[in-house]
């Protein structure tokens, strides 16, 4: 059985700040996928990051993918009240499997 | 409808009932899942369709649980004899189906057995 790690599991900031959350597995992953949940909804998609050391940034997020494909970080720069909500990833075990492996989530709050 | 649609979007049953839970996917969506989401924990996969072949079903916890997708698009989740321990976000998601994987969530069904 394929274990995403996320770290921490709870984290409160003040507005403005920057943090890191982490992802980590001993599997291989081909893909893998970060998602912001809000309480009473379901998961959205964030990014899709596919390839070994790939860096991708949305806005104030910087999603990074290790170079052996076994562990992802999300880096949110200037932290705001609407970053607040569980940031879960996802990994997909191998192309064509589309079975996905979800960690048990971040739960982050931006305190104004 | 532009996104994956579940029904209801809260459920109370008393414990013993049967449940059924509804989830209509994205136009064109091949893959559908259905997960489970109880209090602190991820998600946890139940079942996955894919087209024509036979689902993966290695996610169910017991045979209480069953699912089915009727022409390829509506699936309905089953939960029969319902426990507490039932008691859960079910999620369903939609997937193209091709390259990688990347699921559109419905909102859930809060599940509560009493």
């Amino acid at each position: 059985t394929q274990l995403l790690e996320q770290s921490p599991q709870f984290l409160s900031i003040q507005e403005g700040e920057n943090l890191t959350v982490y992802c980590n597995s001993s599997s291989v992953f081909s893909s893998l996928q970060w998602y912001r949940q809000e309480p009473g909804e379901g998961p959205v998609l964030l990014v899709t990051v596919v390839t070994g050391g790939e860096v991708k940034k949305l806005k104030r997020l910087t999603f990074q993918f290790g170079d052996a494909r076994k562990d992802s970080s999300l880096h949110i720069t200037a932290a705001q009240p609407g970053d607040t909500g569980l940031y879960l990833c996802a990994g997909e075990s191998g192309a064509g499997s589309y079975q996905l492996t979800f960690g048990k989530g971040t739960k982050l709050s931006v305190i104004p | 409808g532009a996104g994956v649609s579940q029904s209801p979007s809260n459920k109370v049953t008393e414990k013993g009932k049967d449940v059924e839970l509804r989830c209509d996917p994205i136009s064109g969506h091949t893959a559908l899942y259905w997960y489970r989401q109880s209090l602190g924990q991820g998600l946890e996969f139940l079942i996955y369709f894919q087209g024509n072949s036979a689902p993966d079903k290695s996610g169910l916890p017991s045979d209480r649980f069953s699912a089915e997708r009727t022409g390829g698009s509506v699936s309905t989740l089953t939960i029969q004899r319902t426990q507490q321990e039932d008691s859960a976000v079910y999620l369903c998601a939609s997937s193209l189906g091709s390259g990688w994987v990347e699921a559109f969530f419905g909102q859930g069904t809060r599940l509560t057995v009493v």
